[in-house]
Protein backbone atom coordinates (compact mmCIF):
# COMPACT_ATOMS: atom_id res chain seq x y z
CA UNK A 1 0.00 0.00 0.00
CA UNK A 2 1.26 3.41 -0.31
CA UNK A 3 -0.26 7.15 0.22
CA UNK A 4 2.43 8.68 -1.98
CA UNK A 5 1.98 9.11 -5.62
CA UNK A 6 4.26 10.05 -8.13
CA UNK A 7 3.48 11.51 -12.13
CA UNK A 8 4.72 10.80 -14.32
CA UNK A 9 5.87 7.56 -14.38
CA UNK A 10 7.68 7.55 -16.91
CA UNK A 11 9.65 10.02 -18.76
CA UNK A 12 12.21 10.58 -21.64
CA UNK A 13 13.03 14.19 -22.49
CA UNK A 14 15.99 15.48 -24.16
CA UNK A 15 18.71 17.80 -22.93
CA UNK A 16 17.01 21.34 -23.81
CA UNK A 17 13.68 20.44 -22.19
CA UNK A 18 11.89 21.28 -19.35
CA UNK A 19 9.73 19.30 -17.36
CA UNK A 20 8.80 18.36 -13.76
CA UNK A 21 8.06 15.73 -11.40
CA UNK A 22 4.92 15.93 -9.16
CA UNK A 23 4.62 14.12 -6.04
CA UNK A 24 1.58 14.32 -3.38
CA UNK A 25 1.37 12.69 0.00
CA UNK A 26 -2.07 11.54 1.25
CA UNK A 27 -0.62 10.03 4.81
CA UNK A 28 -0.84 14.07 6.63
CA UNK A 29 2.82 14.33 6.59
CA UNK A 30 4.88 17.52 7.59
CA UNK A 31 8.28 16.13 5.84
CA UNK A 32 9.00 15.44 2.04
CA UNK A 33 12.00 14.19 0.10
CA UNK A 34 13.23 13.74 -3.30
CA UNK A 35 15.70 10.73 -4.07
CA UNK A 36 18.21 9.57 -6.60
CA UNK A 37 18.57 6.31 -7.60
CA UNK A 38 21.05 5.73 -10.20
CA UNK A 39 22.09 2.17 -11.69
CA UNK A 40 25.93 2.11 -10.09
CA UNK A 41 25.23 4.15 -7.04
CA UNK A 42 23.20 3.87 -4.05
CA UNK A 43 19.73 5.67 -3.41
CA UNK A 44 21.01 9.24 -2.31
CA UNK A 45 18.80 11.93 -1.39
CA UNK A 46 18.24 15.03 -2.69
CA UNK A 47 16.07 17.77 -0.61
CA UNK A 48 14.56 17.66 2.07
CA UNK A 49 11.37 19.53 2.68
CA UNK A 50 9.65 20.18 6.48
CA UNK A 51 6.75 22.03 6.90
CA UNK A 52 6.83 22.96 3.16
CA UNK A 53 10.72 24.75 4.11
CA UNK A 54 13.81 22.96 2.70
CA UNK A 55 15.98 22.02 5.07
CA UNK A 56 18.40 20.52 2.92
CA UNK A 57 19.96 20.69 -0.26
CA UNK A 58 22.52 17.70 -0.75
CA UNK A 59 24.61 19.56 -2.83
CA UNK A 60 22.44 19.18 -6.24
CA UNK A 61 23.19 20.71 -9.08
CA UNK A 62 20.90 23.96 -10.01
CA UNK A 63 19.42 22.30 -13.65
CA UNK A 64 17.15 20.58 -10.59
CA UNK A 65 14.91 22.82 -8.65
CA UNK A 66 12.67 21.83 -6.04
CA UNK A 67 9.61 23.40 -5.35
CA UNK A 68 6.72 22.84 -2.12
CA UNK A 69 3.79 24.81 -2.43
CA UNK A 70 2.44 22.94 0.55
CA UNK A 71 2.59 19.95 3.14
CA UNK A 72 0.84 17.52 0.54
CA UNK A 73 2.55 18.37 -2.81
CA UNK A 74 6.51 18.10 -3.46
CA UNK A 75 7.97 19.20 -7.30
CA UNK A 76 11.01 18.35 -9.02
CA UNK A 77 11.62 20.92 -12.34
CA UNK A 78 14.03 19.71 -14.81
CA UNK A 79 16.09 21.79 -17.16
CA UNK A 80 18.59 21.55 -19.49
CA UNK A 81 19.74 17.93 -18.11
CA UNK A 82 22.52 15.61 -19.18
CA UNK A 83 22.37 12.21 -20.19
CA UNK A 84 24.12 10.97 -16.37
CA UNK A 85 21.08 12.37 -14.75
CA UNK A 86 18.91 9.28 -15.99
CA UNK A 87 17.79 7.62 -13.25
CA UNK A 88 14.86 6.58 -11.05
CA UNK A 89 13.75 9.34 -8.75
CA UNK A 90 11.86 8.88 -5.90
CA UNK A 91 9.64 10.65 -3.25
CA UNK A 92 9.36 9.86 0.29
CA UNK A 93 7.25 11.52 3.19
CA UNK A 94 7.08 11.34 7.00
CA UNK A 95 5.52 12.89 9.64
CA UNK A 96 8.32 14.54 10.70
CA UNK A 97 11.71 14.59 10.29
CA UNK A 98 13.69 11.22 12.00
CA UNK A 99 10.57 9.67 12.00
CA UNK A 100 9.81 6.54 9.38
CA UNK A 101 9.69 7.35 5.95
CA UNK A 102 7.30 6.10 3.12
CA UNK A 103 8.46 5.97 -0.70
CA UNK A 104 6.11 6.82 -3.87
CA UNK A 105 6.74 4.31 -6.90
CA UNK A 106 8.98 6.90 -8.33
CA UNK A 107 9.61 8.37 -11.59
CA UNK A 108 12.06 6.71 -14.53
CA UNK A 109 13.48 9.56 -15.89
CA UNK A 110 15.61 8.33 -19.65
CA UNK A 111 17.85 11.76 -20.54
CA UNK A 112 18.32 11.40 -24.36
CA UNK B 1 28.53 10.58 7.41
CA UNK B 2 27.68 7.16 8.40
CA UNK B 3 28.67 3.88 6.80
CA UNK B 4 26.26 1.08 5.91
CA UNK B 5 27.12 -2.04 4.85
CA UNK B 6 25.09 -5.10 4.01
CA UNK B 7 25.67 -8.72 3.56
CA UNK B 8 25.36 -10.69 1.45
CA UNK B 9 25.34 -8.68 -1.87
CA UNK B 10 23.33 -11.23 -3.50
CA UNK B 11 21.24 -14.29 -2.43
CA UNK B 12 19.90 -16.97 -4.15
CA UNK B 13 17.39 -19.28 -2.33
CA UNK B 14 15.32 -22.51 -3.40
CA UNK B 15 11.19 -21.75 -2.37
CA UNK B 16 10.96 -22.79 0.98
CA UNK B 17 14.03 -22.02 2.27
CA UNK B 18 15.31 -19.67 5.23
CA UNK B 19 17.63 -16.72 4.91
CA UNK B 20 19.10 -14.23 6.99
CA UNK B 21 20.68 -10.47 5.75
CA UNK B 22 22.96 -8.61 7.64
CA UNK B 23 23.04 -4.60 7.96
CA UNK B 24 25.76 -3.34 9.74
CA UNK B 25 26.30 0.50 10.42
CA UNK B 26 28.90 2.46 11.62
CA UNK B 27 27.53 5.34 14.28
CA UNK B 28 24.71 5.14 16.35
CA UNK B 29 21.55 5.52 14.45
CA UNK B 30 17.76 6.90 15.23
CA UNK B 31 16.11 5.54 12.58
CA UNK B 32 16.82 2.00 11.03
CA UNK B 33 14.38 0.93 7.97
CA UNK B 34 14.05 -2.28 6.16
CA UNK B 35 12.82 -2.05 2.85
CA UNK B 36 11.94 -4.44 -0.36
CA UNK B 37 12.47 -2.99 -3.47
CA UNK B 38 9.97 -5.02 -6.29
CA UNK B 39 11.21 -5.00 -10.15
CA UNK B 40 8.92 -1.79 -11.02
CA UNK B 41 11.16 0.06 -8.31
CA UNK B 42 8.63 0.51 -5.53
CA UNK B 43 10.16 0.65 -2.31
CA UNK B 44 7.78 -0.93 -0.04
CA UNK B 45 8.20 -0.65 4.04
CA UNK B 46 9.12 -3.80 5.56
CA UNK B 47 9.86 -2.84 9.13
CA UNK B 48 10.86 0.27 10.81
CA UNK B 49 13.13 -0.42 13.64
CA UNK B 50 15.73 1.42 15.04
CA UNK B 51 15.99 -1.32 18.44
CA UNK B 52 14.60 -4.43 19.16
CA UNK B 53 12.21 -7.28 17.43
CA UNK B 54 9.65 -7.15 15.48
CA UNK B 55 7.75 -10.05 13.46
CA UNK B 56 5.00 -9.60 10.46
CA UNK B 57 4.19 -12.89 8.93
CA UNK B 58 7.12 -14.52 7.54
CA UNK B 59 9.74 -11.59 7.99
CA UNK B 60 11.24 -10.63 11.38
CA UNK B 61 13.92 -8.69 12.12
CA UNK B 62 16.21 -7.67 15.21
CA UNK B 63 18.11 -4.41 15.65
CA UNK B 64 20.79 -4.78 18.44
CA UNK B 65 21.73 -0.82 18.47
CA UNK B 66 24.77 -1.32 20.99
CA UNK B 67 26.63 -3.29 18.59
CA UNK B 68 25.40 -1.54 15.57
CA UNK B 69 23.75 -4.01 13.20
CA UNK B 70 20.13 -5.22 11.91
CA UNK B 71 19.42 -8.32 10.86
CA UNK B 72 16.22 -9.34 8.50
CA UNK B 73 15.02 -13.06 8.78
CA UNK B 74 13.41 -14.65 5.86
CA UNK B 75 11.27 -17.54 6.27
CA UNK B 76 9.85 -20.13 4.16
CA UNK B 77 11.01 -17.95 1.33
CA UNK B 78 8.29 -17.70 -2.20
CA UNK B 79 9.61 -16.60 -5.64
CA UNK B 80 7.75 -13.24 -4.82
CA UNK B 81 10.33 -12.36 -2.49
CA UNK B 82 12.66 -11.66 -5.30
CA UNK B 83 14.30 -8.46 -5.50
CA UNK B 84 16.94 -5.52 -3.34
CA UNK B 85 16.34 -5.47 0.13
CA UNK B 86 17.47 -2.62 1.76
CA UNK B 87 18.79 -1.28 5.05
CA UNK B 88 18.67 2.40 5.30
CA UNK B 89 19.34 4.55 8.55
CA UNK B 90 19.13 8.35 10.08
CA UNK B 91 21.30 9.53 12.79
CA UNK B 92 21.44 12.32 15.28
CA UNK B 93 18.10 14.95 14.38
CA UNK B 94 19.01 14.42 11.09
CA UNK B 95 16.13 13.58 8.17
CA UNK B 96 18.42 11.70 5.25
CA UNK B 97 18.10 8.56 5.13
CA UNK B 98 21.22 6.73 4.49
CA UNK B 99 20.89 3.72 2.12
CA UNK B 100 23.45 0.67 1.84
CA UNK B 101 24.32 -1.14 -1.50
CA UNK B 102 21.33 -3.93 -0.49
CA UNK B 103 21.09 -7.32 -0.86
CA UNK B 104 19.85 -8.94 -4.17
CA UNK B 105 17.27 -12.01 -3.50
CA UNK B 106 16.36 -14.20 -5.87
CA UNK B 107 13.90 -17.46 -4.88
CA UNK B 108 14.01 -20.24 -7.66
CA UNK B 109 11.54 -23.01 -7.77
Amino acid sequence: ETGVTQTPRHLVMGMTNKKSLKCEQHLGHNAMYWYKQSAKKPLELMFVYNFKEQTENNSVPSRFSPECPNSSHLFLHLHTLQPEDSALYLCASSLDRSYEQYFGPGTRLTVT
Amino acid sequence: GIQVEQSPPDLILQEGANSTLRCNFSDSVNNLQWFHQNPWGQLINLFYIPSGTKQNGRLSATTVATERYSLLYISSSQTTDSGVYFCAVSTGTASKLTFGTGTRLQVTL
